[in-house]
């Protein structure tokens, strides 16, 4: 079993939709969790942070992290066009030392259509 | 800023064939890493380091190598070219070893 798992799509909605991107994990020592998306051909931009659980809005996105679950979700109301993207979840945590290191998720494709 | 910065973006390398990818960071991020990213996949880390002067293995370090002299640099050498390790490259970097921050990335083709 993978560490972290995501379902890679791809995920085709209509213009204005609500997405939702889910991503499960298997380390109870993860805390730190991350959204990160990818544009065709350049490198991953980082979206969305969170400690911990809980939610977490910034305009159009909301990242929710249920720790008991080990469930993570990313939500993008109103999307745009140019919300066509891959989108992965990375995680870190205790038991990483000060590495930094961070366990990603394989990425989920995304196409909103006008 | 120019933030990280990696070079080349391109390269096609014949079996056997060495290479360095460089990257360098003008943000003073004590942490850089190098990771490959393969068609519909994830990133795997390659190889990572917490300072100048140190260096450790990440996923899946067989077949290259890296070095960190200064703060700013980190390049990634691959000694003998294999096709396996055509794939795209990322470097990155952080300052609070978990917001890390991405270069374009390196497009490498072994025939």
């Amino acid at each position: 079993q993978k560490e972290v798992e995501q379902d890679p799509g791809p995920l085709s909605v209509p213009e204005g939709a609500i997405v939702s991107l889910n991503c499960t994990y298997s380390n109870s020592a993860f805390q730190y969790f991350m959204w990160y998306r990818q544009y065709s051909r350049k490198g991953p931009e980082l979206l969305m942070y969170t400690y911990s659980s809980g939610n977490k809005e910034d305009g159009r996105f909301t990242a929710q992290v249920d720790k008991s679950s080990k469930y993570i979700s990313l939500f993008i109301r109103d999307s745009q066009p140019s919300d066509s993207a891959t989108y992965l979840c990375a995680m870190s945590g205790i038991g990483f030392g000060n590495t930094g290191k961070l366990i990603f998720g394989q990425g989920t494709t995304l196409q909103v259509k006008p | 800023n120019a933030g990280v910065t990696q070079t080349p973006k391109f390269r096609i390398l014949k079996i056997g064939q060495s290479m360095t990818l460089q990257c360098a960071q003008d943000m003073n991020h004590n942490y850089m890493y190098w990771y490959r990213q393969d068609p519909g996949m994830g990133l795997k880390l390659i190889y990572y380091s917490v300072g100048a002067g140190i260096t450790d293995k990440g996923e899946v370090p067989n077949g290259y190598n890296v070095s960190r002299s200064t703060t700013e640099d980190f390049p990634l050498r691959l000694e003998l070219a294999a096709p396996s390790q055509t794939s795209v490259y990322f470097c990155a970097s952080s300052y609070n070893h978990n917001e890390q921050f991405f270069g374009p990335g390196t497009r490498l083709t072994v025939l």
